[in-house]
């Protein structure tokens, strides 16, 4: 069964610092990785999706990278701002049950202004 | 275009009583997957919904089942309340069942007494 570990469960850093989040999994055998954004109590938001047979994706001030054979993931946040706060998810989508993701428990970030 | 719409927000049950938790997938989306997410975890799998058959299912009993209707929107059923029931319930569509980005609804929130 495919498991996902997200480092640091939580993260503090001043405003205007980068920053990397951390995301493993156990079994590379996967279609896609998606991080999200989830506010307290709301829904998740989709940041980046990578496909199996891609390095990296990048949108805005954040940067996904994908090194499937090693199990893990990375997202890069640049230039922090305090809306930026929130838990981050992954999420794994293997490739034998290609209908569901595996989530990780979450990187909780503070941006202090 | 409208995205994913979930209701109720909230609600609160006694052990024992029924509940269901109803979604209305993204336009054009005819995939409905839904997860649970207890406090302070990562969402959990419990099913998805393609074209209105079930198509694939996650470690939950059969107390937790659901459906998808012609119009793609769906609903998740539990009996049998039990206080390990109380938790985010997240519904998610896509285009189809495999590779596609997940866009999630803002969620019901469940209390169970």
């Amino acid at each position: 069964k495919q498991e996902v570990t997200q480092i640091p469960a939580a993260l503090s850093v001043p405003e205007g610092e980068n920053l990397v989040l951390n995301c493993s999994f156990t079994d590379s055998a996967i279609y896609n990785l998606q991080w999200f954004r989830q506010d307290p109590g709301k829904g998740l938001t989709s940041l980046l999706l990578i496909q199996s047979s891609q390095r990296e994706q990048t949108s805005g001030r954040l940067n996904a990278s994908l090194d499937k054979s090693s199990g893990r993931s990375t997202l890069y946040i640049a230039a922090s701002q305090p809306g930026d706060s929130a838990t981050y998810l992954c999420a794994v989508r293997p490739r034998d049950t290609g209908n569901q993701f595996y989530f990780g428990t979450g990187t909780s970030l503070t941006v202090i202004p | 275009e409208t995205g994913v719409t979930q209701s109720p927000t909230h609600l609160i049950k006694t052990r024992g009583q029924q509940v269901t938790l109803r979604c209305s997938s993204q336009s054009g989306h005819n995939t409905v997957s839904w997860y649970q997410q207890a406090l302070g975890q990562g969402p959990q799998f419990i099913f998805q919904y393609y074209r209105e058959e079930e198509n694939g299912r996650g470690n939950f009993p059969p107390r937790f089942s659901g459906l998808q209707f012609p119009n793609y929107s769906s609903e998740l059923n539990v009996n049998a309340l039990e206080l390990d029931d109380s938790a985010l319930y997240l519904c998610a569509s896509s285009l189809s069942r495999d590779k596609e980005t997940q866009y999630f609804g803002p969620g019901t929130r469940l209390l169970v007494l």
